[in-house]
């Protein structure tokens, strides 16, 4: 079965870190750019990371940039992203999904169930 | 990056029509045709309806249709069915690579 699943949310203070994971299953994991949208509590979606197939180029919001770290492991077929400096307003479901590119091409076919990060003293 | 504007809500009858604006600007919709549409249940991932400002991915129905014009795109939704109700929302390319969702539109059927 094609799908998406990640795992690593939780409840953790302002100023830490958390790494969020998200394991692929059922396709050529390596093949595809993958992203990750997150969405705060009651609020839209927001677009906050990318990376190619290779893994040789990554993207991020400005909201999330020189905070945030996108990596995957093709042998693994798992997509992480590491979260430092964390504030309230990083609190919200992050979801990760899947571009039918090996580039990145800003549409997204596939997506996981999320994981909830929580954000507060 | 400002996330593209979309109404807060439409609403519609069984087998009426109704279409969903998202107007950004000439740096993210006027200006690339990354344009994509996404349904949202309550409680449940995004799903993909429409890529490419008008293709539909298979087992969308037909019902589904996109366009743009300038810095407006629009999703259509012929035939409303109970089902359809939904959040939608609309994302583009916004340019050094970056993406950027609309503010959601909330569906409702009568």
């Amino acid at each position: 079965e094609v799908q998406l699943l990640e795992s690593g949310g939780g409840l953790v203070q302002p100023g830490g870190s958390l790494r969020l994971s998200c394991a692929a299953s059922g396709f050529t994991f390596s093949s595809y750019a993958m992203s990750w949208v997150r969405q705060a509590p009651g609020k839209g979606l927001e677009w906050v990371s990318a990376i190619s197939g290779s893994g040789g180029s990554t993207y991020y919001a400005d909201s999330v940039k020189g905070r945030f770290t996108i990596s995957r492991d093709n042998s693994k077929n798992t997509l992480y992203l590491q979260m430092n400096s964390l504030r309230a307003e990083d609190t919200a479901v992050y979801y990760c999904a899947k571009d039918p590119h090996i580039v990145v091409y800003w549409y997204f076919d596939l997506w996981g169930r999320g994981t909830l990060v929580t954000v507060s003293s | 990056q400002s996330a593209l504007t979309q109404p807060r809500s439409v609403s519609g009858s069984p087998g009426q029509s109704v279409t969903i604006s998202c107007t950004g600007t000439s740096s993210d919709v006027g200006g690339y045709n990354y344009v994509s549409w996404y349904q949202q249940h309550p409680g449940k991932a995004p799903k993909l309806m429409i890529y490419d400002v008008s293709k539909r991915p298979s087992g969308v129905p037909d019902r589904f249709s996109g366009s743009k014009s300038g810095n407006t795109a629009s999703l259509t939704i012929s035939g409303l069915q109970a089902e359809d109700e939904a959040d939608y929302y609309c994302c583009s390319y916004a340019g050094s690579y970056q993406g950027v969702f609309g503010g959601g539109t909330k569906l409702t059927v009568l």
